[in-house]
C-alpha cells in the first residue's frame, strides 16, 4: 500500500538559512506526491505536487521538491527560509481514493 | 472565491453524546473528503464522496461514524456515542473532480473535544 515517512519530527533553522525536509515514499509504481503546509488555525495548503515528467518541481512561496526514484524520496527544499515559513509540513502520496499523509515535520525559524 | 468552510470550528461534548460536523465545499466541486487528524499526526482518511454517494468509506473507524452529502454539496459527519478517543481535528477537503490533477482544497477543520 502507498505510504510516506517523514523522518524528522521537528527541525529548527535560522532565518535566511537553507531548508530541506525529508520524505520517503513506499509505492510500487510511479507515485503521485504532494507537499502541504499547515499553519496554526489554518487549513492545509498545497505547496507543490509531482505526477510525472521533470523530477524537480517548483511550488509556491519559493519551495521546490525533487523526486528521486532510486532513493524513494521527495524532499522539500527552500534556499532561504523566512520567519513566516514556520509551520507544520506534510508529505503525502495519493492512494486509491484518498491522500496518505506522513506524520509531519514541524519547522521552527530562529531570528 | 470562498474556500472550504467547516462549522463549528470547535466542539466540546461529553462522552456518549451525539455530534454533527458540517462541511461546505467549494462551489462546483464534485469530490469531497473527510479526514481526521490526531495530535502529532498527519490527517487520516475517513470517507470520500463523489456527488451524493459515498464512493469509499473504508476509513471510517467503526459504525458510530456516518457521513452524508444529500444534495451533492454540503456534507455532514455524524458521530454517535462519542468516546474520548474521538477527540481530534476533523478536516474536510474538496476537489473539482476525483482526478489526480485536481487539487484537494482543505478547510480549517473542526476541533472536537470529548470530555
Amino acid at each position: 500500500a502507498q505510504s510516506v515517512t517523514q523522518p524528522d519530527i521537528h527541525i529548527t533553522v535560522s532565518e535566511g538559512a537553507s531548508l530541506e525536509l525529508r520524505c520517503n515514499y513506499s509505492y510500487g509504481a510511479t507515485p503521485y506526491l504532494f507537499w502541504y503546509v499547515q499553519s496554526p488555525g489554518q487549513g492545509l495548503q498545497l505547496l507543490l505536487k509531482y505526477f510525472s515528467g521533470d523530477t524537480l518541481v517548483q511550488g509556491i512561496k519559493g519551495f521546490e521538491a525533487e523526486f528521486k526514484r532510486s532513493q524513494s524520496s521527495f524532499n522539500l527544499r527552500k534556499p532561504s527560509v523566512h520567519w513566516s515559513d514556520a509551520a507544520e509540513y506534510f508529505c503525502a502520496v495519493e492512494g486509491n481514493n484518498d491522500m496518505r499523509f506522513g506524520a509531519g515535520t514541524r519547522l521552527t525559524v530562529k531570528p | 472565491g470562498a474556500g472550504v468552510s467547516q462549522t463549528p470550528s470547535n466542539k466540546v461534548t461529553e462522552k456518549g453524546k451525539y455530534v454533527e460536523l458540517r462541511c461546505d465545499p467549494i462551489s462546483g466541486h464534485t469530490a469531497l473528503y473527510w479526514y481526521r487528524q490526531s495530535l502529532g499526526q498527519g490527517p487520516e482518511f475517513l470517507i470520500y464522496f463523489q456527488g451524493t454517494g459515498a464512493a469509499d468509506d473504508s476509513g471510517l473507524p467503526n459504525d458510530r461514524f456516518f457521513a452524508v452529502r444529500p444534495e451533492g454539496s454540503v456534507s455532514t459527519l455524524k458521530i454517535q456515542r462519542t468516546e474520548r478517543g474521538d477527540s481530534a481535528v476533523y478536516l474536510c477537503a474538496s476537489s473539482l473532480t476525483k482526478r489526480s490533477a485536481d487539487t484537494q482544497y482543505f478547510g480549517p477543520g473542526t476541533r472536537l473535544t470529548v470530555l
